[in-house]
């Protein structure tokens, strides 16, 4: 069972639009991390928290996107203005002390569309 | 250039049968490789790792080789059901302490009845 959850399911943007996704770690997870699935391909990696401080992002991240963890049981992903390339699953996992990959679980993933 | 390389991209056996997927990295600092399933619809799961010091690592039906100067390793999936229907992931890690993964393309494995 997901121990992370993200809402919503599904996102449908118009190009140009705002989107927000949000997840919801494991409890006692202090690290959280955002992928991107496009096509059910390799998963890309986005941004890495770790008690709610951004760690490590990839250059699309900083110039498109908003993420942020304003609580230990809240994080956000946002994309400021959409566009066709960013429709993909969006997966949030989290993982216990240190961000450990052993500890690592994902959500079922936010699957974006833009239009 | 792509650092995780996953072969075949698809893969079809029949029930009981051994699965073989096979995985190929570039980075030597890489040292923590899990495997993960995923089905449609759904988030990846954790099936089984291996730490590079190891060279086989088994849980249930479940066996990854790893073979560290050859930069692969394989996931055998012994007596294959329906319902590991799936596409697999490997993915590889250069620290163990991060939850930050570089992922193959990934196998969709149908086994048939």
């Amino acid at each position: 069972d997901a121990a992370v959850t993200q809402k919503p399911r599904y996102l449908i943007k118009m190009k140009g639009q705002e989107a927000e996704m949000k997840c919801i770690p494991e409890k006692g997870h202090t690290a959280v991390f955002w992928y991107q699935q496009k096509q059910s391909k390799e998963l890309k990696f986005l941004i890495y928290f770790q008690n709610q401080q951004p760690l490590d992002q990839i250059d699309m991240v900083k110039e498109r996107f908003s993420a942020v963890c304003p609580s230990s049981s809240l994080c956000s992903l946002g994309i400021r203005t959409c566009e066709a390339e960013d429709s993909a699953l969006y997966l949030c996992s989290s993982s216990g002390q240190g961000g450990g990959a052993e500890t690592l679980y994902f959500g079922s993933g936010t699957r974006l569309t833009v239009l | 250039q792509q650092q995780v390389r996953q072969s075949p991209q698809s893969l079809t056996v029949w029930e009981g049968e051994t699965a073989i997927l096979n995985c190929s990295y570039e980075n030597s600092a890489f040292d923590y490789f899990p495997w993960y399933q995923q089905f449609p619809g759904e988030g990846p799961a954790l099936l089984i790792a291996i730490r590079s010091v190891s060279d086989k690592k088994e849980d249930g039906g479940f066996t990854i080789f790893f073979n560290k100067r050859e930069k692969n390793l394989s996931l055998h999936i012994k007596d294959s059901q329906p319902g590991d229907s799936a596409t697999y992931f490997c993915a590889a890690s250069a620290y163990t302490n991060t939850g930050k993964l570089t992922f193959g393309d990934g196998t969709v494995l149908t086994v048939k009845p």
